[in-house]
């Protein structure tokens, strides 16, 4: 059974800094990773979608990589912002069903 | 275009009640998801609609729980008896197809409260 687990479980930085959020699975074959963001009381907004064959995406101030055959994802935000203030979600779709196995997330604050 | 609603936002009720939560996936999406969030986790998949029919409803937890999709586009989960453990965000999503590597577009969910 896939397992998804996420470090740091919350974190806080000062505005402007550049942070990595770290994602672990337990099940390497995973068909794509995806990185949402969940404001508090709202729901999930993608951030990043990785195709099992890609190494990384790129948006903005955001950056996500793959390493498969590790297990591993990282969210790289670059020169943060206190609207950055979130929880981050990491989540696999494997190669078994259609549903995404979500991390537990990790909580952000940057403090202006 | 409108994104996945769910109503209502909120719902609190009574143990052993009775309730639906509706969800209205974007329109033209023929994939729909149903996920259930407990404080400080992360979403738990419940079950998975392509069309009106049950994809994989590996996710549902017991008997209590159900969901419909009559005419392929909006959902309702169903929970008989509640119980205090069923407090939880519900969360609907979409996607166009269903077919691997989409994007799921997620509601903002059903905050349910039982008492």
């Amino acid at each position: 059974k896939q397992e998804v687990t996420q470090i740091p479980a919350a974190l806080s930085v000062p505005e402007g800094e550049n942070l990595v959020l770290n994602c672990s699975f337990t099940d390497s074959a995973i068909y794509n990773l995806q990185w949402f963001r969940q404001d508090p009381g709202k729901g999930l907004t993608s951030l990043l979608l990785i195709q099992s064959s890609q190494r990384e995406q790129t948006s903005g101030r955001l950056n996500a990589s793959l390493d498969k055959s590790s297990g591993r994802s990282t969210l790289y935000i670059a020169a943060s912002q206190p609207g950055d203030s979130a929880t981050y979600l990491c989540a696999v779709r494997d190669n078994y069903g259609q549903n995404f196995v979500f991390g537990p997330g990790t909580r952000l604050s940057v403090l202006p | 275009g409108a994104g996945v609603s769910q109503t209502p936002s909120n719902k609190v009720t009574e143990k052993g009640k009775y309730v639906e939560l509706r969800c209205d996936p974007i329109s033209g999406h023929t994939a729909l998801y149903w996920y259930r969030q407990s404080l400080g986790q992360g979403p738990e998949f419940l079950i998975y609609f392509q069309g009106t029919g049950a994809a994989d409803d590996s996710g549902l937890p017991n008997d209590r729980f159900f969901a419909v999709r009559p005419e392929g586009s909006v959902s309702t989960l169903k929970i008989q008896r509640t119980e205090r453990g069923d407090s939880a965000v519900y969360l609907c999503a979409s996607s166009e197809s269903g077919t691997w590597g989409e994007t799921q577009y997620f509601g903002p969910g059903t905050r349910l409260l039982v008492l």
